[in-house]
């Protein structure tokens, strides 16, 4: 089973700066990597897939990169509606397997 | 628009049966692998099945032989038949809609199942 490990686990930013979140495999996946984006009491919603394809809908502010066993999740100028919890996940092998997420939250 | 409406779920004791189900509309169902993922009280996110667009299924150890999924092109439905269930079972279960770039493109807004004695 690939292990997911996302850090940091809790990201204080304040509205309008950067916040970059780090995914790491346990071995390589390629770029079939996925992130997500969970506000409480809501499912979570694809934001990137292919490690930095935008989904649907999705602001140009998300941006995804990485390949192999390290990923990052940008989200440039930070908006109120974005501080919520990010889970990245891998569809490279099953069992697909989740990080353990990691909370956005403003400073 | 994609929509996934789970039902099924409730309050079962460690040992007994409940069956989930999943109804789907605007996409084309019959063409789309499927899945059931859960999320436990902690947010933590386990996925628990696949079912293909050719009926294949697949499970991970934490259910294989308790769980099964099947699907029902006709009507645009799915289910997830849990058996054996078991305290650790309690979760949030969502039904997902795998898209064409093999990300869980569509996620349902879940149905609860809280296994207790």
């Amino acid at each position: 089973e690939i292990v997911m490990t996302q850090s940091p686990g809790t990201l204080s930013v304040s509205p309008g700066e950067r916040a970059t979140l780090s995914c790491r495999a346990s071995q390589s996946i390629n770029s079939n990597l996925a992130w997500y984006q969970q506000k409480p009491g809501q499912a979570p919603r694809l934001l990137i897939y292919g490690a930095s394809t935008r989904a649907t809908g999705i602001p140009v502010r998300f941006s995804g990169s990485g390949s192999g066993t390290d990923f990052t999740l940008t989200i440039s100028s930070l908006q109120s509606g974005d501080f919520a919890v990010y889970y990245c996940q891998q569809y490279n092998n099953r069992p697909y397997t989740f990080g353990q997420g990691a909370k956005l939250e403003i400073k | 628009e994609v929509q996934l409406v789970e039902s099924g779920g409730g309050l079962a004791q460690p040992g007994v049966s409940l069956r989930l189900s999943c109804a789907a509309s605007g996409f084309d169902f019959s063409l789309s692998d499927m899945h059931w993922v859960r999320q436990y009280e902690g947010k933590r996110l386990e996925w628990v099945a696949t079912i293909g667009s050719g009926d294949d299924t697949y499970y991970p150890d934490s259910v294989k032989g308790r769980f099964t999924m099947s699907r029902e092109n006709a009507k645009n439905s799915l289910s997830l038949q849990m058996n054996s269930l078991r305290v650790e079972d309690t979760a949030v279960y969502y039904c997902v809609r795998e898209g064409t770039n093999w990300a869980f493109e569509n996620w349902g807004q879940g149905t609860t199942v809280i296994v207790s004695s």
